[in-house]
């Protein structure tokens, strides 16, 4: 069966500080892969989307960038982080264009 | 730009009440929608989804229907459980374009035993 991963959970990080966040998906190949960010009183924003290894595409200019070295993983990236960046972070895969599958999230807290 | 809007924003009904929950998107060419709920601090978990050539779907106590020319969808639960006390989110994948899914904000229900 097709399973999503996401770590860490928590992650606690001062402002100007790297950042990495990864996902992993089993049981699929070449799978859309997507990261999302929820922040507080908002709907879920999307910030970037890959359909293949080294294929990335991005919805919203940021401070955030993203990887994907192997087929079903998904990086999240920053080389200074800021107040702004706080937020829950979820990765998603589509099955097709039908079902969505998201990962359990990171709370980011930067202070 | 496909816009999804969520309404109530919270709502809060004794146990054992019938609820619906409404939807609305700008956008009426879309390739499906679908419904999530959110616990606490928890990713996203499908719970239903409509094709948008379908009208209707349904899954033990929940229903969820889809007007794609008026852009509006609600879910209805029947018989509320406090475990039903969720986030109910509702998202819009988008025709035309790559498979990319529209978030509303979200309704956040309690269920009050």
């Amino acid at each position: 069966s097709q399973t999503i991963h996401q770590w860490p959970a928590t992650l606690v990080q001062p402002v100007g500080s790297p950042l990495s966040l990864e996902c992993t998906v089993e049981g699929t190949s070449n799978p859309n892969l997507y990261w999302y960010r929820q922040a507080a009183g908002r709907g879920l924003q999307l910030l970037f989307y890959s359909v293949g290894i080294g294929q990335i595409s991005s919805e919203v200019p940021q401070n955030l960038s993203a990887s994907r070295p192997q087929d079903r993983q998904f990086i999240l990236s920053s080389k200074k982080l800021l107040l702004s960046d706080s937020g829950f972070y979820l990765c998603a895969w589509f099955q097709g264009p039908l079902w969505a599958f998201f990962g359990q999230g990171t709370r980011l807290t930067v202070v | 730009k496909q816009e999804v809007t969520q309404i109530p924003a919270a709502l809060s009904v004794p146990e054992g009440e019938n609820l619906v929950l409404n939807c609305s998107f700008t956008d009426s060419a879309i390739y499906n929608l679908q419904w999530f709920r959110q616990d606490p601090g928890k990713g996203l978990t499908s719970l239903l989804l409509i094709q948008s050539s379908q009208r209707e779907q349904t899954s033990g106590r929940l229903n969820a229907s889809l007007d794609k020319s008026s852009g509006r969808s609600t879910l209805y639960i029947a018989a509320s459980q406090p475990g039903d006390s969720a986030t109910y989110l509702c998202a819009v994948t988008t025709q035309g374009g790559s498979e990319k899914l529209v978030f509303g904000k979200g309704t956040k229900l309690t269920v009050n035993p």
